[in-house]
């Protein structure tokens, strides 16, 4: 069956440094794979898409790459800051796959 | 409206009572879903919908679960005889359509707790 995997623990870092996310899958072969940003009590807001013939995708601090080889996507946030302090939902997709959303990993930024 | 619109937005209700969560999705939008989210847990996907198309329903957990989109737009998703464990946050989200990658709008959620 399908499973996405991403960081059970909360990543914590220091404001200015760049965070790093990371997102796996498995028995999948998705053409796109989206990130979410979801802050408590809210729903998820679309960040970036990327597809399976990109390898990377930028926008503003933002920076998403896409591995159809390792089956992985990585997230980065440079110069962060205390606001991007949320968890981060990654969520392969296309042609027959109804999005999938994994469990999310928290970001903390310290001030 | 600007975005998806669910309503209550929170529902306190009995063990064993049925209740209705509404859905608005945005205009135009022909495909539609619905999650659920238990506290601290990740999106368990629950049905979708997209134009005139039947719905799929495999995320379900039981038959106790059902929704409705009448006219393509507004969709309820019902919940009978409600249990505990079906205390969550209900969360709506649409999207133009599903294959080509558009974006999935999602709504505050429907926060249900069972007592």
């Amino acid at each position: 069956s399908q499973k996405i995997e991403q960081n059970s623990e909360a990543l914590n870092i220091q404001e200015g440094k760049t965070a790093t996310l990371t997102c796996n899958y498995t028995n999948y072969s998705p053409a796109y794979l989206q990130w979410y940003r979801q802050d408590p009590g809210r729903g998820p807001v679309f960040l970036l898409l990327i597809r399976e013939n990109e390898k990377e995708k930028r926008k503003e601090r933002l920076k998403v790459t896409f591995d159809t080889t390792l089956k992985q996507s990585l997230f980065h946030i440079t110069a962060s800051q205390p606001a991007d302090s949320a968890t981060y939902l990654c969520a392969p997709g296309g042609g027959s796959y109804i999005p999938t959303f994994g469990r999310g990993t928290s970001l903390i930024v310290h001030p | 409206g600007a975005g998806v619109s669910q309503s209550p937005s929170n529902k306190v209700t009995e063990k064993g009572k049925d209740v209705e969560l509404r859905c608005d999705p945005i205009s135009g939008h022909t495909a539609l879903y619905w999650y659920r989210q238990s506290l601290g847990q990740g999106l368990e996907f629950l049905i979708y919908f997209q134009g005139n198309s039947a719905p799929d329903k495999s995320g379900l957990p039981s038959d106790r679960f059902s929704a409705e989109r009448t006219g393509g737009s507004v969709s309820t998703l019902t919940i009978q005889r409600t249990q505990q464990e079906d205390s969550a946050v209900y969360l709506c989200a649409s999207s133009a359509d599903r294959g080509s990658g558009n974006t999935i709008y999602f709504g505050e959620g429907s926060w249900l707790t069972v007592v």
